[in-house]
């Protein structure tokens, strides 16, 4: 199956800052999806991406499906961004959704 | 609309006991899966399902049992528990499997003691 790699792992942000979070896959992908683990645990959908870019208020996504990668972009963060972000792909031919480690994102006042 | 929704959210066994988790979607999706988190680690897939009737082993399907009679219904059992499968468990719903975009329940914290 497909490795997913999630950079950094651990991110410290001032209120107001933005920040950049970077998925790699080591082949190609028929799914991507960016997901917010808040602080109670649920998994919250940010977006699927297989390719392009999308945006949703200040958060917004790029896939470069040829360069196996895929960037999670957070403007203007608020303390209730805080959590845990994984992006997971599935690779051709798979059923298995196959995750990151994460980026802890810790958004301090 | 409700989505996926799991059964219980918090669930205390000992060490041999059984339990089943529940999960149901009212998204009509074909495909369902069961994943797993353990602390520090992405979710790991468990079993999975194509459509009623069809079920398939994930990366770590060992300790557990699936079925699928219905589409809505796709319940995990944990036949003698062990320590081992203290984790959070999160079942998943899909349209169309792999390239379509998953949707998940809230999650069942399980310790086994």
């Amino acid at each position: 199956g497909i490795q997913v790699e999630q950079s950094p792992p651990d991110l410290i942000l001032q209120e107001g800052a933005n920040s950049t979070l970077r998925c790699n896959f080591s082949d190609s992908v028929n799914n991507l999806q960016w997901f917010h683990q808040n602080p109670w645990g649920q998994l919250i959908n940010l977006f699927y991406i297989p390719s392009g870019t999308k945006q949703n208020g200040r958060l917004s996504a790029t896939t470069v499906a040829t360069e196996r990668y895929s960037l999670l972009y957070i403007s203007s963060s608020q303390t209730t961004d805080s959590g845990v972000y994984f992006c997971a792909g599935t690779g051709a031919g798979s059923y298995q959704l196959t995750f990151g480690k994460g980026t802890k994102l810790s958004v301090i006042p | 609309n409700a989505g996926v929704t799991q059964t219980p959210k918090f669930q205390v066994l000992k060490t041999g006991q059984s339990m089943t988790l529940q999960c149901a979607q009212d998204m009509n999706h074909e495909y369902m899966s069961w994943y797993r988190q353990d602390p520090g680690m992405g979710l790991r897939l468990i079993h999975y399902s194509v459509g009623a009737g069809i079920t398939d082993q994930g990366e770590v399907p060992n300790g557990y049992n699936v079925s699928r009679s219905t589409t809505e219904d796709f319940p995990l059992r944990l036949l003698s528990a062990a320590p081992s499968q203290t984790s959070v468990y999160f079942c998943a719903s899909s349209y169309g499997g792999g390239s379509t975009e998953a949707f998940f329940g809230q999650g069942t914290r399980l310790t086994v003691v």
